[in-house]
C-alpha cells in the first residue's frame, strides 16, 4: 500500500534554530502539498508542487520558510530561524494532476520551538 | 477569508444514529468537493468525494449531500460507530482549472458515544 513519508514525526527546537521537515512522496504522484494543521486555521496550504516546480508558496511566510523539491521522490519544507508561533503540525500531501484522484497524506511532522 | 467552513466545531452522536456534518463554502469555482477522517497522531485520510455535477454520492454508511445554490454541503454517517470518532474535514477544489490544490475548512471533531 503506498504511502507518503515524512521525517522526523516529532522535533523540539529552541527558537532561533534551524528546522528541516522531509517527505517522500508516493511514486508517480505529480503533486506535492505541504500544509501547516493549527486549532483556528484548520489545513492551511503553504507550499504546492507540480512536476516538481514550485506554484503556490503564498501561504509561506517567505521571510523564514522555504520549500524545495531537489528531485521527485524528496521535498523539504526548511524553517530559518524558527519561532515559537511555529509550533504545530506539519503534513505532507501528495496527488495526481490533472483527474479526481485525492490527495494522500503523510503522518506529520510535529514541530515544538521552545 | 476561509473559503471552505465547518462551523460545528464539534458534534457528538450516539452509537446506532446518524451523524450529519455540515460544510459551507463562498468560492463558486469549486467544482469538487472531498471529506478527510482524521485520527490523532496520524493523517487526514480521504473519505468520499463528490463532483458538482452531482447532488448526492454514497459509499457504504457515508452519503456526501451537494447544494450547489446554497454553495452548502453535508456528510452523512448511518448508523454511527465508536470507530468513527474522529475529527472530519471538508475540502474544496476547481478541478476544471487542472489542479488539485485542496482548499480545507477547520474540521469538526465527532464523537459517538455509546
Amino acid at each position: 500500500d503506498a504511502r507518503v513519508t515524512q521525517t522526523p514525526r516529532h522535533k523540539v527546537t529552541e527558537m532561533g534554530q534551524e528546522v528541516t521537515m522531509r517527505c517522500q512522496p508516493i511514486l508517480g504522484h505529480n503533486t506535492v502539498f505541504w500544509y501547516r494543521q493549527t486549532m483556528m486555521q484548520g489545513l492551511e496550504l503553504l507550499a504546492y508542487f507540480r512536476n516538481r516546480a514550485p506554484l503556490d508558496d503564498s501561504g509561506m511566510p517567505k521571510d523564514r520558510f522555504s520549500a524545495e523539491m531537489p528531485d521527485a521522490t524528496l521535498a523539504t519544507l526548511k524553517i530559518q530561524p524558527s519561532e515559537p508561533r511555529d509550533s504545530a503540525v506539519y503534513f505532507c500531501a501528495s496527488g495526481l494532476a490533472p483527474g479526481d484522484s485525492p490527495l494522500h497524506f503523510g503522518n506529520g511532522t510535529r514541530l515544538t520551538v521552545t | 477569508d476561509q473559503q471552505v467552513k465547518q462551523n460545528s466545531p464539534s458534534l457528538s452522536v450516539q452509537e446506532g444514529r446518524i451523524s450529519i456534518l455540515n460544510c459551507d463554502y463562498t468560492n463558486s469555482m469549486f467544482d469538487y468537493f472531498l471529506w478527510y477522517k482524521k485520527y490523532p497522531a496520524e493523517g487526514p485520510t480521504f473519505l468520499i468525494s463528490i463532483s458538482s455535477i452531482k447532488d448526492k454520492n454514497e459509499d457504504g454508511r457515508f452519503t456526501v449531500f451537494l447544494n450547489k445554490s446554497a454553495k452548502h454541503l453535508s456528510l452523512h454517517i448511518v448508523p454511527s460507530q465508536p470507530g468513527d470518532s474522529a475529527v472530519y474535514f471538508c475540502a474544496a477544489s476547481e478541478l476544471t482549472g487542472g489542479g488539485n490544490k485542496l482548499t480545507f475548512g477547520t474540521g469538526t471533531q465527532l464523537k459517538v458515544e455509546l
